[in-house]
């Protein structure tokens, strides 16, 4: 079974502009949640995804948002970006909401310059 | 403040020795992960904890939760260079919307 996978792997942006990520969980996992890796902060929550609804969000500006697709992949958008956006950006996936067990993709390492 | 704090930050030792890793909090968990991570690649999940006192072997790798379930450790036996990574606790807290909470990590060099 393959697992979750991420798109682009790298990607350098520019203050100011948006950036979307894109993340395709295991074949019938149904939750997507999203994840911010910093050397500083460590492994934020972001928000989590299930049927197509945010069932959960962690502590991040509004310039943070994602959504779900109905055969659950999952995308996520930065607007206006900033300098301290630059992170490695994990997406995971899980069989149900509710399931504690998560599965990471690799990763999107986000440069902002 | 982190929830969950982990210690130690850093540690390297020699192939053969053993280690423990230990992650902390003042709050109880419904839960508890170990994942390790590796330089450009996502976390891999070793063992869920679940229950108070429980403990749970994975070959040289053996995992407690504490009793009261606000605490975790994480023990390798004769560590190989293999083992090296990242290592994160993450813990579901009671009581609230399913999110996990990471500990800081644990960076381990298994040198050989």
């Amino acid at each position: 079974k393959a697992g979750v996978t991420q798109t682009p792997r790298y990607l350098i942006k520019t203050r100011g502009q948006q950036v979307t990520l894109s993340c395709s969980p295991i074949s019938g996992h149904r939750s997507v949640s999203w994840y911010q890796q910093t050397p500083g902060q460590g492994l934020q929550f972001l928000f989590e995804y299930f049927s197509e609804t945010q069932r959960n969000k962690g502590n991040f500006p509004g310039r943070f948002s994602g959504r779900q697709f109905s055969n659950s992949r999952s995308e996520m958008n930065v607007s206006t970006l900033e300098l301290g956006d630059s992170a490695l950006y994990l997406c995971a996936s899980s069989l149900l909401i509710g399931q504690y067990e998560q599965y990471f993709g690799p990763g999107t390492r986000l440069t902002v310059t | 403040t982190q929830l969950l704090e982990q210690s130690p930050q850093f540690l390297s030792i020699q192939e053969g020795e053993n280690l423990t890793v230990y992650c902390n909090s003042s709050s109880v968990f419904s839960s508890l992960q170990w994942y390790r991570q590796e330089p450009g690649e996502g976390p891999v999940l070793l063992v869920t904890v679940v229950t108070g006192g429980e403990v749970k072997k994975l070959k040289r790798l053996t995992f407690q939760f504490g009793d009261a379930r606000k605490d975790s450790s994480l023990h390798i036996t004769a560590a190989q260079p293999g083992d090296t990574g990242l290592y994160l606790c993450a813990g579901a807290r009671e009581g609230s919307a399913r999110q996990l909470t990471f500990g800081s990590g644990t960076q381990l060099t298994v040198l050989p």
